[in-house]
């Protein structure tokens, strides 16, 4: 148990489909992260919320569309994803987005497009 | 070319031996991270350096920064089963606001 919880933990969907993945944090952070990670590449980083203020957009795809509503939650909304799409995506968070500030992760959500 | 370099990419090792995994960095770090994450779950905090020269253990875990902030070193003493997994460092460099860049990872494999 991190404190970072993702939900769904596996997810199917089609090239077509609308779905989002979910993650909260019982850490007390202010800065949220999603990353991905495909098979054979580095751990990506796709965006960062700090004080729920998007921060960083890495150029990611606008299929991926991120919320953070409160520093506690962040959303992805996947819309028309293509297969290369599929990967491990994981959340995390840390006190707050800067320099020297540990990043703590989720268990990740497994996307599969199909 | 990559700017964070893990070596080896893979390692198999006979329990009770010891193994020792290197993150090397094209740049000056401001801190290194290691996490260790078992296949398809997420990524568990292991240890943070950032001064040169430092060096932190946990268990049997030790991780090293050399000098020049550029290499850090990953060391298990006496493995077992449960260290297996894979091995990350991430670097955080001035200017990189604290968003991590991680190396490609390095996969423990330990023999009982």
């Amino acid at each position: 148990e991190t404190g970072v919880t993702q939900t769904p933990r596996h997810l199917v969907m089609g090239m077509t489909n609308k779905k989002s993945l979910k993650c909260e944090q019982h850490l007390g952070h202010n800065a949220m992260y999603w990353y991905k990670q495909s098979a054979k590449k580095p751990l990506e980083l796709m965006f960062v919320y700090n004080f729920k203020e998007q921060t960083e957009n890495n150029s990611v795809p606008s299929r991926f569309s991120p919320e953070c509503p409160n520093s506690s939650h962040l959303f992805l909304h996947l819309h028309t994803l293509q297969p290369e799409d599929s990967a491990l995506y994981l959340c995390a968070s840390s006190q707050v987005a800067g320099t020297g500030n540990t990043i703590y992760f989720g268990e990740g959500s497994w996307l599969t497009v199909v | 070319s990559q700017e964070l370099e893990q070596s080896p990419q893979s390692l198999i090792v006979q329990e009770g031996k010891n193994l020792t995994i290197n993150c090397t960095s094209s740049k000056t770090l401001y801190g290194l991270y290691w996490y260790k994450q078992k296949y398809g779950e997420g990524l568990i905090f292991l240890m943070m350096l950032q001064k040169g020269g430092e060096e932190k253990s946990h268990e049997k875990i030790t991780a090293k920064l050399d000098e020049k902030k550029q290499q850090s070193s990953l060391h298990i003493t006496a493995s077992q089963p449960s260290h297996a997994g894979i091995y990350l460092c991430g670097a955080d460099w001035a200017g990189s606001q604290g968003n991590l860049i991680f190396g490609k990872g390095t996969k423990l494999s330990v023999k009982p």
